[in-house]
Protein backbone atom coordinates (compact mmCIF):
# COMPACT_ATOMS: atom_id res chain seq x y z
CA UNK A 1 0.00 0.00 0.00
CA UNK A 2 1.12 3.48 -0.41
CA UNK A 3 -0.09 7.35 0.15
CA UNK A 4 0.05 9.37 -2.49
CA UNK A 5 0.36 13.16 -3.03
CA UNK A 6 0.90 15.55 -0.34
CA UNK A 7 -0.38 14.15 1.97
CA UNK A 8 -2.93 11.03 2.72
CA UNK A 9 -4.27 11.02 6.58
CA UNK A 10 -5.08 7.42 6.00
CA UNK A 11 -3.27 4.52 4.48
CA UNK A 12 -4.56 0.48 5.12
CA UNK A 13 -2.37 -2.32 4.37
CA UNK A 14 -2.78 -5.82 5.02
CA UNK A 15 -0.25 -7.64 6.94
CA UNK A 16 2.29 -9.11 5.34
CA UNK A 17 2.47 -6.60 2.46
CA UNK A 18 4.96 -3.39 2.32
CA UNK A 19 3.78 0.23 3.57
CA UNK A 20 5.19 2.88 1.20
CA UNK A 21 4.19 6.53 3.36
CA UNK A 22 4.59 9.90 1.73
CA UNK A 23 6.19 12.79 2.81
CA UNK A 24 6.26 16.76 0.89
CA UNK A 25 8.54 18.79 2.38
CA UNK A 26 8.46 22.73 2.10
CA UNK A 27 12.28 23.88 2.33
CA UNK A 28 14.79 23.37 -0.63
CA UNK A 29 17.47 23.95 2.07
CA UNK A 30 16.39 22.08 5.03
CA UNK A 31 19.10 19.71 5.54
CA UNK A 32 17.55 17.19 8.26
CA UNK A 33 14.55 14.49 7.89
CA UNK A 34 13.44 12.09 10.65
CA UNK A 35 10.54 10.26 10.44
CA UNK A 36 7.94 9.17 13.91
CA UNK A 37 5.86 6.82 14.94
CA UNK A 38 2.89 7.46 17.21
CA UNK A 39 0.90 4.72 18.48
CA UNK A 40 -2.78 6.03 20.06
CA UNK A 41 -1.97 7.26 23.83
CA UNK A 42 1.36 7.79 23.57
CA UNK A 43 4.23 10.52 22.52
CA UNK A 44 6.15 9.78 18.97
CA UNK A 45 9.10 7.70 19.08
CA UNK A 46 12.03 8.21 16.43
CA UNK A 47 11.78 5.37 13.63
CA UNK A 48 15.00 6.67 11.26
CA UNK A 49 16.59 10.01 10.34
CA UNK A 50 18.30 10.98 6.96
CA UNK A 51 20.43 13.99 6.36
CA UNK A 52 20.16 15.93 2.99
CA UNK A 53 23.40 14.55 1.60
CA UNK A 54 21.92 11.07 1.53
CA UNK A 55 19.71 9.67 -0.76
CA UNK A 56 18.53 5.90 1.11
CA UNK A 57 19.06 4.95 4.85
CA UNK A 58 18.31 1.73 6.18
CA UNK A 59 17.30 0.26 9.47
CA UNK A 60 15.26 -2.44 10.50
CA UNK A 61 12.29 -3.01 8.28
CA UNK A 62 12.20 0.20 7.23
CA UNK A 63 14.00 2.55 4.71
CA UNK A 64 13.89 5.95 4.42
CA UNK A 65 14.44 7.41 0.69
CA UNK A 66 15.11 11.32 -0.18
CA UNK A 67 14.37 12.53 -3.39
CA UNK A 68 15.55 16.42 -2.66
CA UNK A 69 14.75 17.06 -6.63
CA UNK A 70 11.15 16.97 -6.00
CA UNK A 71 11.36 18.09 -2.39
CA UNK A 72 9.64 14.35 -1.34
CA UNK A 73 10.30 12.20 1.81
CA UNK A 74 9.18 8.26 1.81
CA UNK A 75 9.01 5.62 4.64
CA UNK A 76 9.43 2.05 3.47
CA UNK A 77 7.89 -0.53 6.26
CA UNK A 78 8.56 -3.88 5.09
CA UNK A 79 6.50 -7.00 6.08
CA UNK A 80 3.98 -4.75 7.74
CA UNK A 81 2.53 -6.43 10.78
CA UNK A 82 0.13 -5.31 12.88
CA UNK A 83 2.03 -3.46 15.51
CA UNK A 84 2.64 -1.31 12.75
CA UNK A 85 -0.25 0.45 12.90
CA UNK A 86 -0.18 4.03 14.25
CA UNK A 87 -0.05 7.42 12.77
CA UNK A 88 3.63 8.25 11.03
CA UNK A 89 5.47 11.67 11.20
CA UNK A 90 7.56 13.16 9.07
CA UNK A 91 9.61 16.01 10.15
CA UNK A 92 12.68 18.27 8.95
CA UNK A 93 14.91 20.90 10.07
CA UNK A 94 15.33 24.15 8.11
CA UNK A 95 18.98 24.81 7.63
CA UNK A 96 18.33 28.61 9.82
CA UNK A 97 16.11 27.28 12.91
CA UNK A 98 18.42 26.22 14.88
CA UNK A 99 17.23 22.86 16.65
CA UNK A 100 13.69 22.84 15.47
CA UNK A 101 11.88 20.67 14.08
CA UNK A 102 8.51 21.26 11.63
CA UNK A 103 6.31 18.56 11.24
CA UNK A 104 3.82 17.25 8.64
CA UNK A 105 0.59 16.55 9.85
CA UNK A 106 1.00 12.65 9.80
CA UNK A 107 -0.44 9.72 8.39
CA UNK A 108 -2.54 7.03 9.59
CA UNK A 109 -1.47 3.44 8.96
CA UNK A 110 -3.72 0.88 9.91
CA UNK A 111 -2.92 -2.98 9.40
CA UNK A 112 -5.67 -5.48 8.28
CA UNK A 113 -4.63 -8.73 9.44
CA UNK B 1 17.52 5.52 27.72
CA UNK B 2 16.03 8.98 27.55
CA UNK B 3 13.10 9.89 29.94
CA UNK B 4 10.81 12.75 29.37
CA UNK B 5 7.92 12.46 31.75
CA UNK B 6 4.73 15.55 32.18
CA UNK B 7 3.18 15.73 35.07
CA UNK B 8 -0.17 14.48 34.43
CA UNK B 9 -1.75 12.14 31.49
CA UNK B 10 -5.28 13.38 31.37
CA UNK B 11 -5.97 17.24 32.96
CA UNK B 12 -9.22 18.55 33.08
CA UNK B 13 -9.71 22.67 34.17
CA UNK B 14 -12.21 25.32 33.86
CA UNK B 15 -12.37 28.13 31.23
CA UNK B 16 -10.37 31.28 33.44
CA UNK B 17 -7.92 28.76 35.43
CA UNK B 18 -4.38 28.78 35.36
CA UNK B 19 -2.63 25.55 34.33
CA UNK B 20 0.66 24.55 34.95
CA UNK B 21 1.88 21.72 32.94
CA UNK B 22 5.28 20.25 33.87
CA UNK B 23 8.15 18.32 31.51
CA UNK B 24 11.23 16.50 32.94
CA UNK B 25 13.84 15.60 30.88
CA UNK B 26 16.29 12.98 32.79
CA UNK B 27 19.38 13.11 30.28
CA UNK B 28 21.19 16.49 30.89
CA UNK B 29 19.94 17.94 27.12
CA UNK B 30 20.15 21.26 26.44
CA UNK B 31 16.89 21.90 24.26
CA UNK B 32 13.33 21.35 25.54
CA UNK B 33 10.20 22.05 23.20
CA UNK B 34 6.48 22.55 24.01
CA UNK B 35 3.69 21.72 21.12
CA UNK B 36 0.29 21.03 21.25
CA UNK B 37 -1.21 18.68 18.75
CA UNK B 38 -4.85 18.80 17.32
CA UNK B 39 -6.72 16.35 14.43
CA UNK B 40 -5.55 17.39 11.24
CA UNK B 41 -3.29 19.87 12.08
CA UNK B 42 0.16 18.00 13.15
CA UNK B 43 2.17 19.08 15.83
CA UNK B 44 2.64 22.97 16.13
CA UNK B 45 5.17 24.48 18.31
CA UNK B 46 4.56 26.87 20.87
CA UNK B 47 7.77 27.60 23.01
CA UNK B 48 11.25 26.20 22.93
CA UNK B 49 14.45 26.66 25.47
CA UNK B 50 17.94 26.55 24.51
CA UNK B 51 19.36 26.97 27.97
CA UNK B 52 18.16 27.92 31.68
CA UNK B 53 16.16 30.84 31.74
CA UNK B 54 16.03 30.98 27.91
CA UNK B 55 12.73 30.76 25.66
CA UNK B 56 11.95 31.45 22.23
CA UNK B 57 8.70 31.49 20.99
CA UNK B 58 7.35 29.29 18.47
CA UNK B 59 4.80 29.01 16.08
CA UNK B 60 1.55 29.32 18.12
CA UNK B 61 2.52 31.23 21.64
CA UNK B 62 -0.58 33.34 22.15
CA UNK B 63 -1.99 32.42 25.21
CA UNK B 64 0.94 30.95 27.17
CA UNK B 65 4.14 31.34 28.52
CA UNK B 66 6.87 28.85 29.80
CA UNK B 67 9.60 28.70 32.96
CA UNK B 68 12.66 26.84 32.60
CA UNK B 69 14.44 27.44 36.18
CA UNK B 70 16.34 24.44 35.81
CA UNK B 71 17.92 22.54 32.93
CA UNK B 72 15.88 19.37 33.65
CA UNK B 73 12.57 21.13 33.92
CA UNK B 74 10.60 23.27 31.37
CA UNK B 75 6.72 24.14 32.36
CA UNK B 76 4.30 25.51 29.43
CA UNK B 77 1.76 27.76 31.75
CA UNK B 78 -1.59 29.10 30.21
CA UNK B 79 -2.56 32.36 31.95
CA UNK B 80 -6.19 32.04 31.58
CA UNK B 81 -7.74 28.50 30.01
CA UNK B 82 -9.68 29.12 27.06
CA UNK B 83 -11.71 26.27 25.95
CA UNK B 84 -9.50 26.30 22.49
CA UNK B 85 -6.47 25.13 24.90
CA UNK B 86 -8.39 21.92 24.69
CA UNK B 87 -5.33 19.86 22.88
CA UNK B 88 -3.00 17.26 23.71
CA UNK B 89 0.37 18.81 24.81
CA UNK B 90 3.56 17.34 24.09
CA UNK B 91 6.94 17.97 25.68
CA UNK B 92 10.49 16.98 23.95
CA UNK B 93 13.93 17.28 24.37
CA UNK B 94 17.08 17.17 22.48
CA UNK B 95 20.71 17.31 23.14
CA UNK B 96 21.79 19.48 20.63
CA UNK B 97 25.09 17.39 19.71
CA UNK B 98 25.27 17.14 16.41
CA UNK B 99 21.63 15.47 16.21
CA UNK B 100 18.70 17.22 15.92
CA UNK B 101 16.11 14.51 17.25
CA UNK B 102 13.94 14.80 19.41
CA UNK B 103 12.46 12.84 22.88
CA UNK B 104 8.99 12.89 23.62
CA UNK B 105 7.37 12.56 26.47
CA UNK B 106 3.74 10.76 26.91
CA UNK B 107 1.67 14.24 26.00
CA UNK B 108 -0.91 15.42 28.80
CA UNK B 109 -4.13 15.76 26.99
CA UNK B 110 -6.21 18.87 28.78
CA UNK B 111 -9.83 19.53 28.49
CA UNK B 112 -10.89 23.26 29.44
CA UNK B 113 -14.93 23.20 29.97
Amino acid sequence: GESVGLHLPTLSVQEGDNSIINCAYSNSASDYFIWYKQESGKGPQFIIDIRSNMDKRQGQRVTVLLNKTVKHLSLQIAATQPGDSAVYFCAENKETSGSRLTFGEGTQLTVNP
Amino acid sequence: DVKVTQSSRYLVKRTGEKVFLECVQDMDHENMFWYRQDPGLGLRLIYFSYDVKMKEKGDIPEGYSVSREKKERFSLILESASTNQTSMYLCASSSGQGTYEQYFGPGTRLTVT
